[in-house]
């Protein structure tokens, strides 16, 4: 059973076009992560939320804990926005949980 | 923020032999985190590294095989013993300042590792 289900797995859009990821969760949380992981594996945060909105550049994320369902937006998508993006849930009082990842390749 | 550095950045090893991962970060953090990501998957949860102490090992990790060191705030060591090919992983560390939720966790740049 996979407690984050994240859509889709694969992507692939033209530079400018908004890009939307989702993220569905199982379990009751704390709060919600996205990361960016790049080709080479590392990875950088980007968003730590428990409610509502953040915004951060062409970034956004946005989550409705009672629909347990988080997305990610990238507007004005550019090639270098290429890589994996990985949602992961904190339980309460329990160790972090993450999705498969969703891979975006944005054509120049 | 942290800054994470790990090291090597890739290597490729053969069957039976060890390879030890270190992890810098730029300042004292209370814990330390190994994390596997093997083709395709998600994250999991190797162990917790305590400072001063044994490391905490998940389900289906053993000490034996992945021996953790941690001799300060700032630094961790993860060892993958007697490697086979199916232990080809990004192995990447983790840090957080403190344990609650609104601790945020923070990556390191990941040792992409191929058992030959």
């Amino acid at each position: 059973k996979n407690e984050v289900e994240q859509s889709p797995q694969n992507l692939t859009a033209q530079e400018g076009e908004f890009i939307t990821i989702n993220c569905s969760y199982s379990v009751g949380i704390s709060a919600l992560h996205w990361l960016q992981q790049h080709p080479g594996g590392g990875i950088v945060s980007l968003f730590m939320l428990s409610s509502g909105k953040k915004k951060h550049g062409r970034l956004i994320a946005t989550i409705n804990i009672q629909e347990k369902h988080s997305s990610l937006h990238i507007t004005a998508s550019h090639p270098r926005d290429s890589a994996v993006y990985i949602c992961a849930v904190r339980p309460r009082d329990d160790k972090i949980i993450f999705g498969k990842g969703t891979r975006l390749h944005i054509l120049p | 923020s942290a800054v994470i550095s790990q090291k090597p950045s890739r290597d490729i090893c053969q069957r039976g032999t060890s390879l030890t991962i270190q992890c810098q970060v730029d300042s004292q953090v209370t814990m330390m985190f190994w994390y596997r990501q093997q083709p395709g998957q998600s994250l999991t949860l190797i162990a917790t590294a305590n400072q001063g102490s044994e490391a905490t090992y998940e389900s289906g990790f053993v000490i034996d095989k992945f021996p953790i060191s941690r001799p300060n705030l700032t630094f961790s060591t993860l060892t993958v013993s007697n490697m086979s090919p199916e232990d080809s992983s990004i192995y990447l560390c983790s840090v957080a300042r403190g344990n609650t939720p609104a601790d945020e966790q923070f990556f390191g740049p990941g040792t992409r590792l191929t058992v030959l």
